[in-house]
């Protein structure tokens, strides 16, 4: 089946600091990838979608390359900053009948002054 | 921006009793999803719905669950005799077609078993 794998968090950074969270998945067909942001309390939102292979995802300075050779999407941005700081889901779309998605475990993102 | 709607955003309730958690999906969506996310821990898909029908549904999604779309707009799940471990946020998401398009969840019903 599917599964979607990320690395292991908290990620702990200072502000401006380069971010990369790493995400690889196992798949069959051509599932659309995606990552998700969970801030404190609030519910999920997409943050970037990628729906084929060299696709790159982008969004408030996050981006993410759907690559199919070494089946993974992983997130980076330039320069994070505090407001950044939230749990981070990788997940995948597979192509059955209705598109559920399946979930990384997240990674929890802490920005620092 | 249309948004789903889910009520309530919290609720407690005694184990054993049974529980309704009430979604409004977007209004032109045909695809509706229920996760859930248990405290700290991944989210995990529960069941998709189409055409009034389950579409798929996880191994979690046991006889204690059951979804409806009793009128045009409420999407509802429910859980018939609730034990300690479905305390958890429960996730409501519906989507234009099954490819995902316009995929949006709701912001989540934390449901908390005492």
């Amino acid at each position: 089946g599917n599964s979607v794998t990320q690395m292991e968090g908290p990620v702990t950074l200072s502000e401006e600091a380069f971010l990369t969270i790493n995400c690889t998945y196992t798949a069959t067909g051509y599932p659309s990838l995606f990552w998700y942001v969970q801030y404190p309390g609030e519910g999920l939102q997409l943050l970037l979608k990628a729906t084929k292979a060299d696709d790159k995802g982008s969004n408030k300075g996050f981006e993410a390359t759907y690559r199919k050779e070494t089946t993974s999407f992983h997130l980076e941005k330039g320069s994070v900053q505090v407001s950044d700081s939230a749990v981070y889901f990788c997940a995948l779309s597979g192509n059955g009948t209705a598109s559920k998605l399946t979930f990384g475990t997240g990674t929890r993102l802490q920005v620092t002054l | 921006e249309p948004e789903v709607t889910q009520t309530p955003s919290h609720q407690v309730t005694q184990m054993g009793q049974e529980v309704i958690l009430r979604c409004v999906p977007i209004s032109n969506h045909l695809y509706f999803y229920w996760y859930r996310q248990i405290l700290g821990q991944k989210v995990e898909f529960l069941v998709s719905f189409y055409n009034n029908e389950i579409s798929e549904k996880s191994e979690i999604f046991d006889d204690q669950f059951s979804v409806e779309r009793p009128d045009g707009s409420n999407f509802t799940l429910k859980i018939r005799s609730t034990k300690l471990e479905d305390s958890a946020m429960y996730f409501c998401a519906s989507s234009e077609n099954r490819k995902g398009v316009g995929y949006t969840f709701g912001s989540g019903t934390r449901l908390t078993v005492v």
